[in-house]
C-alpha cells in the first residue's frame, strides 16, 4: 500500500528563518513520482515540484529546495529565508505507477501548515 | 491561459437535493479527477477519468457519480447529498503525469455544505 506521512502538523517560524518540511513515503514500487503542492489561505492548490524515483538529485528553485533520499524514503522540502507569503499548507504526494486500469491517483499526506510571522 | 474552472465555488444545500459541480479544462488534457479535502484527512480521490467515456472509482466514490462525455468537462454529481459530503472539492487535470513533464492542474475548489 502507498502512504505519505507528514509528521509535522503545524510549524511556526519567524521571517527569514529557514524551515524544513518533512515527507516520508511508503511504497513497494520501484517506479513512482513525488510531488509537493502549496495551498495558500486562499485555498487553491499550487504545484511546486515533481520528482521521479530514478532521479535523486536535489533540486533548488530560488528559496526552495528539495532533498530526495530513497534510502530513507524521504522527500523533504526546505524554504530558505522564509517570508510571510510562504504561509500556507504544504502537501507532499506520491504517484504510484500506472495500474492496469491506468489510474493516476495521487496519494497525499495530510499536510503541514506553515505560519511565517513577521 | 491554462486553467481548470469549477462551478459553483460555494454551495449550501439540503440533504437529498441532487446537485452537480461542473469542472472544465482548456488544455485538452486526457486525465481528469475529483478530490475532496477534509480537515485531518487531507485530499482523497473520488473518481478519475483517463479519457472520454473512461471513468473509474478512486478511494472514496460512495455517494458520487461522474461522467466524461467531452474531453474538457468532468462533472461531479451528488444524486442524494448527505451531511457527510460537506467538504472542499477539487477538480484536477493533467496530460498524463507519468508520460509527460506536465503538471497536475487543480481548479479553485468548491466548498459544499449539506445541511
Amino acid at each position: 500500500a502507498q502512504k505519505v506521512t507528514q509528521a509535522q502538523t503545524e510549524i511556526s517560524v519567524v521571517e527569514k528563518e529557514d524551515v524544513t518540511l518533512d515527507c516520508v513515503y511508503e511504497t513497494r514500487d520501484t517506479t513512482y513520482y513525488l510531488f509537493w503542492y502549496k495551498q495558500p489561505p486562499s485555498g487553491e492548490l499550487v504545484f511546486l515540484i515533481r520528482r521521479n524515483s530514478f532521479d535523486e538529485q536535489n533540486e533548488i528553485s530560488g528559496r526552495y529546495s528539495w532533498n530526495f533520499q530513497k534510502s530513507t524514503s524521504s522527500f523533504n522540502f526546505t524554504i530558505t529565508a522564509s517570508q510571510v507569503v510562504d504561509s500556507a499548507v504544504y502537501f507532499c504526494a506520491l504517484l504510484p505507477p500506472l495500474t492496469q486500469g491506468g489510474s493516476e491517483k495521487l496519494v497525499f499526506g495530510k499536510g503541514t501548515k506553515l505560519t511565517v510571522n513577521p | 491561459e491554462a486553467q481548470v474552472t469549477q462551478n459553483p465555488r460555494y454551495l449550501i444545500t439540503v440533504t437529498g437535493k441532487k446537485l452537480t459541480v461542473t469542472c472544465s479544462q482548456n488544455m485538452n488534457h486526457e486525465y481528469m479527477s475529483w478530490y475532496r479535502q477534509d480537515p485531518g484527512l487531507g485530499l482523497r480521490q473520488i473518481y478519475y477519468s483517463m479519457n472520454v467515456e473512461v471513468t473509474d472509482k478512486g478511494d472514496v466514490p460512495e455517494g458520487y457519480k461522474v461522467s466524461r462525455k467531452e474531453k474538457r468537462n468532468f462533472p461531479l454529481i451528488l444524486e442524494s447529498p448527505s451531511p457527510n459530503q460537506t467538504s472542499l472539492y477539487f477538480c484536477a487535470s493533467s496530460a498524463q503525469l507519468v508520460t509527460s513533464t506536465d503538471t497536475q492542474y487543480f481548479g479553485p475548489g468548491t466548498r459544499l455544505t449539506v445541511l
